[in-house]
């Protein structure tokens, strides 16, 4: 079965700009978690949606959000890009939220 | 709250020696632990996980983790490392309850695998 499909595999983008990242999880999962990977801060987590609804959220600026769709897809926007939003995105699926989690290969952003 | 410490950045072994890899875990309630694995430019993949049940759990590849409360510990081993297993591997926590998709990380632990 097919795993999680995180698009576009690597991303650059300027300084103020937008970004928008997609996550397809695995057939069946309602919960999709994203993930922030950099050198300094490790993972850290961002927010997690289930049946289209946040139910959790992370301590990151207002600028990064996302949302989840009817077919359990989710994207993650961040706005007026940084620098330091350079990073590994990392998607997670899961059935339920509490178990397991099922990552994809992630988004690599690039800020110059 | 919760957080997780992994005692060692780096661990170098011969292949063929066996892999320790530490992590202890500070939770309030009952947690559900994991270890992930992430091979270079690559996602996490998921090794093994305790969620209550045995306390000594079997994973992917050979490795295995024992939960002790008593310790706050989880630590994984692996009887024999094989050249495939230089990776980075991470210890997480998710408490039981509403915090969820919420997974804590550890900072990492860099396995080096020498022939």
């Amino acid at each position: 079965k097919a795993g999680v499909t995180q698009t576009p595999r690597y991303l650059i983008k300027t300084r103020g700009q937008q970004v928008t990242l997609s996550c397809s999880p695995i057939s069946g999962h309602r919960s999709v978690s994203w993930y922030q990977q950099t050198p300094g801060q490790g993972l850290q987590f961002l927010f997690e949606y289930f049946s289209e609804t946040q139910r959790n959220k992370g301590n990151f600026p207002g600028r990064f959000s996302g949302r989840q769709f009817s077919n359990s897809r989710s994207e993650m926007n961040v706005s007026t890009l940084e620098l330091g939003d350079s990073a590994l995105y990392l998607c997670a699926s899961s059935l339920e939220g509490g178990g397991g989690y099922t990552f994809g290969s992630g988004t690599r952003l690039t800020v110059v | 709250a919760q957080s997780v410490t992994q005692l060692d950045s780096h661990v170098s072994v011969s292949e063929g020696t066996p892999v320790l890899l530490r992590c202890n875990y500070s939770s309030s309630y009952s947690p559900s632990l994991f270890w992930y694995v992430q091979h270079p430019n690559k996602g996490l993949q998921l090794l093994l996980k305790y969620t209550s049940a045995a306390t000594l759990v079997k994973g992917i590849n050979g490795f295995e983790a024992e939960f002790k409360k008593s310790e706050t510990s989880f630590h994984l081993t692996k009887p024999s490392a094989h050249m495939s297993d230089a990776a980075e591997y991470f210890c997480v926590v998710s408490p039981l309850g509403t915090s969820y998709g919420k997974l804590t990380f550890g900072q990492g632990t860099i396995l080096t695998v020498h022939p």
